[in-house]
């Protein structure tokens, strides 16, 4: 089985201030993908990051970042000098691949509120 | 490059009807998702399909639900008898099978309410 954690509900941040949100993940597939989604109030999911499973390389995007390391199964998010749009609820998800489906397993979510 | 467009964006129903959402693909996309998200929770996969074959449908919630792709390009989930626990989010989601089929793109969804 499948399981991804977001134990963050809610987290609220002064604009301008970083913000990490944390992801924890099971799973027994050796080949895998984790993914993080923003959805802003009008509902629809917006595609951030994929990354598999063999690289471990911390990617940086912009005033986004993401801290990948299997060791502890945790795939967490940086958001630099957050900004009012940054608002959103934030969803990490985990393929699973073992059964060629690719289907989502999603976490509950972070919902991000910055204050101006 | 248009994106995955859902129709309706929202519906209301009364308890016992039908109702059926539409889904199109961005297009050369290959496999499509269903997904079903309630309030506070993440979505949780419903079913897919790579072009017209439904490759994956038992975490459909009940017999109630039916999905197809009858051309292998825009798809329909049906919910029939609609129960007030159907009230919920539907999202449809695709990816390119041979150039980045692991990446899901979402659409803006069906928000259904039950009365």
């Amino acid at each position: 089985a499948q399981k991804v954690t977001q134990a963050q509900t809610e987290i609220s941040v002064v604009e301008k201030e970083d913000v990490t949100l944390d992801c924890v993940y099971e799973t027994r597939d050796t080949t895998y993908y984790l993914f993080w989604y923003k959805q802003p109030p009008s509902g629809e999911l917006v595609f951030l990051i994929r990354r598999n499973s063999f690289d471990e390389q911390n990617e940086i995007s912009g005033r986004y970042s993401w801290n990948f390391q299997k060791s502890t199964s945790s795939f967490n998010f940086t958001i630099t000098a957050s900004q009012v749009v940054d608002s959103a609820v934030y969803f990490c998800a985990l393929t699973n691949s073992g059964a060629g489906s690719y289907q989502l397993t999603f976490g509950k979510g972070t919902k991000l509120s910055v204050i101006p | 490059d248009t994106g995955v467009s859902q129709d309706p964006r929202h519906k209301i129903t009364k308890r016992g009807q039908n109702v059926t959402f539409r889904c199109d693909p961005i297009s050369e996309h290959n496999r499509l998702y269903w997904y079903r998200q309630t309030l506070g929770q993440g979505p949780e996969f419903l079913t897919y399909f790579q072009n017209e074959a439904q490759l994956e449908k038992s975490r459909l919630l009940s017999d109630r639900f039916s999905a197809e792709r009858p051309k292998g390009s825009f798809s329909t989930l049906e919910i029939q008898r609609t129960e007030q626990g159907d009230s919920a989010m539907y999202l449809c989601a695709s990816s390119h099978l041979i150039t980045e089929q692991e990446t899901q793109y979402f659409g803006p969804g069906t928000r259904l309410l039950v009365l």
